[in-house]
């Protein structure tokens, strides 16, 4: 199985800075034939389902704001809260779709 | 609005069986893969099992194989999760979550992001 491993596992930031959550995979998550990173990352508010926030390693989802980003490729990437607001706290999770089974990271708890 | 509602769990003897339901609406059921994930409540996200539009692409984590069942009824835009010989270790809050692809290739699956979730059923194996 792939092994996603995130870093930090908790994060505190300030109001307005910048949140960086690092997700490593065990092995590449980059399909030759489409040349697409298979990693998503989600957004899990508690008592909540997790909700899609980033798809193919960097295409945020339809209706997320622009404040997130996700960059990296091959077994790197990361994602970036540009500026960070109240209604972020959550549990962050990436997720790589490449091999079954679909695994996750164990979650980065973000905290203000 | 897409929606995905989970029913069926409850509290289950070791080695008994209990059936999930996910009632899909909202979208075109039938034109997308599904799948079951878990969560202990407090900790991590488990994919248990996914399956194609129209059933010809299964898989499950290793832990359930043999024991759990997943299926789909698109007239009746529903999928399930038979789940047998139930151990305590299945004790979690299980999601049915949808993604437009999920097919059997030479090399293995092709899978796409999982683009909407329930809220869950939560299951609690325990004598």
């Amino acid at each position: 199985d792939i092994v996603m491993t995130q870093s930090p596992d908790s994060l505190a930031v300030s109001l307005g800075e910048r949140a960086t959550i690092n997700c490593k995979a065990s092995q590449s998550v980059l399909f030759t034939s489409n040349s697409r990173n298979h990693l998503a990352w989600y957004q899990q508010k508690p008592g909540q389902p997790p909700r899609l926030l980033i798809y193919w390693a960097s295409t945020r989802e339809s209706g997320v704001p622009d404040r997130f980003s996700g960059s990296g490729s091959g077994t790197d990437f990361t994602l970036t809260i540009s500026s960070l607001q109240a209604e972020d706290v959550a549990v962050y999770y990436c997720q790589q779709y490449y091999r079954t089974p679909p695994t996750f990271g164990q979650g980065t708890r973000l905290e203000i | 609005e897409v929606q995905l509602v989970e029913s069926g769990g409850g509290l289950v003897q070791p080695g008994r069986s209990l059936r999930l339901s996910c009632a899909a609406s909202g979208f075109n059921f039938d034109d997308n893969a599904m799948h079951w994930v878990r969560q202990v409540p407090g900790k991590g996200l488990e994919w248990v099992s996914g399956i194609s539009w129209n059933s010809g692409s299964i898989d499950y984590v290793d832990s359930v194989k043999g024991r759990f069942t997943i299926s789909r009824d698109n007239a009746k835009n529903s999928l399930f999760l038979q789940m047998n010989s139930l151990r305590p270790e299945d004790t979690a809050l299980y999601y049915c979550a949808s993604s437009e692809e999920f097919r059997r290739y030479s090399s293995g699956y092709y899978m796409t992001k999982f683009h909407s979730w329930g809220r869950g059923t939560l299951v609690t194996v325990s004598s």
